[in-house]
């Protein structure tokens, strides 16, 4: 079965360090792209960029260029998803997602999701 | 960047079509046929129901269709049914530079 597993949910402080991960299984990781996207609560989906784990081609959203960090371990079929100084405003549900691809070719869209990690952050 | 405009919410009672607008620009959705449609339930994570403006994956079913005119997607569910109430998000390839852009979200209810 292709999936995607991502970390659990987290409480953190403002001003702290955060990595959350992504593992995938049940497919070639490392011919996939896989994407981030955040959903504040009670808000709609935002994209924050997407990187492929084969070459480590990463794109941002330039809404979070600067903000995020996103990198992966192909050697553990793993993405992640890092902040270095958290804000209160980082709280949000963050899904990663991977682009739909078949035969080689990389379709504009995100066919399997993570079950998604709950970031918190506060005082 | 700013977000695809979506209407609010949209409603239909059993059996009946809706049909949910996703407006854009040139930069997004009417320069690229690249827009795609999710489902969400409460609490759950998106579901993938339409790519390249009107392509059904595998398992969605046929009542759940797709379309663009300009700068405008649509997403058309005919027969609707009390598992169809759910958020609804369209997202537009918007060039290399931004990659992605999603739509504000329409939420679908069931009479």
């Amino acid at each position: 079965e292709v999936q995607l597993v991502q970390s659990g949910a987290e409480v953190k402080k403002p001003g702290e360090s955060l990595k959350i991960s992504c593992k995938g299984s049940g497919y070639s990781f490392t011919s996939y792209w896989i994407g981030w996207v955040r959903q504040m609560p009670g808000k709609g989906l935002e994209w924050m960029g997407i990187i492929h784990p084969g070459d480590s081609d990463t794109r941002y959203s330039p809404s979070f260029q600067g903000q995020v960090t996103i990198s992966a371990d192909k050697s553990i079929n793993t993405a992640y998803l890092q902040w270095s100084s958290l804000k209160a405003s980082d709280t949000a549900m963050y899904y990663c997602a991977r682009r739909l691809a078949a035969a080689g070719y990389y379709y504009y869209a995100m066919d399997v999701w993570g079950q998604g990690t709950t970031v918190t952050v506060s005082s | 960047q700013s977000a695809l405009t979506q209407p609010r919410s949209v409603s239909g009672s059993p059996g009946q079509s809706v049909t949910i607008s996703c407006t854009g620009t040139s930069s997004d959705v009417g320069g690229y046929n690249y827009v795609s449609w999710y489902q969400q339930h409460p609490g759950k994570a998106p579901k993938l129901m339409i790519y390249d403006v009107s392509k059904r994956p595998s398992g969605v079913p046929d009542r759940f269709s797709g379309s663009k005119s300009g700068n405008t997607a649509s997403l058309t569910i005919s027969g609707l049914q009390a598992e169809d109430e759910a958020d609804y998000y369209c997202c537009s390839y918007a060039g290399s530079y931004t990659f992605y852009v999603f739509g504000s979200g329409t939420k679908v209810t069931v009479l």
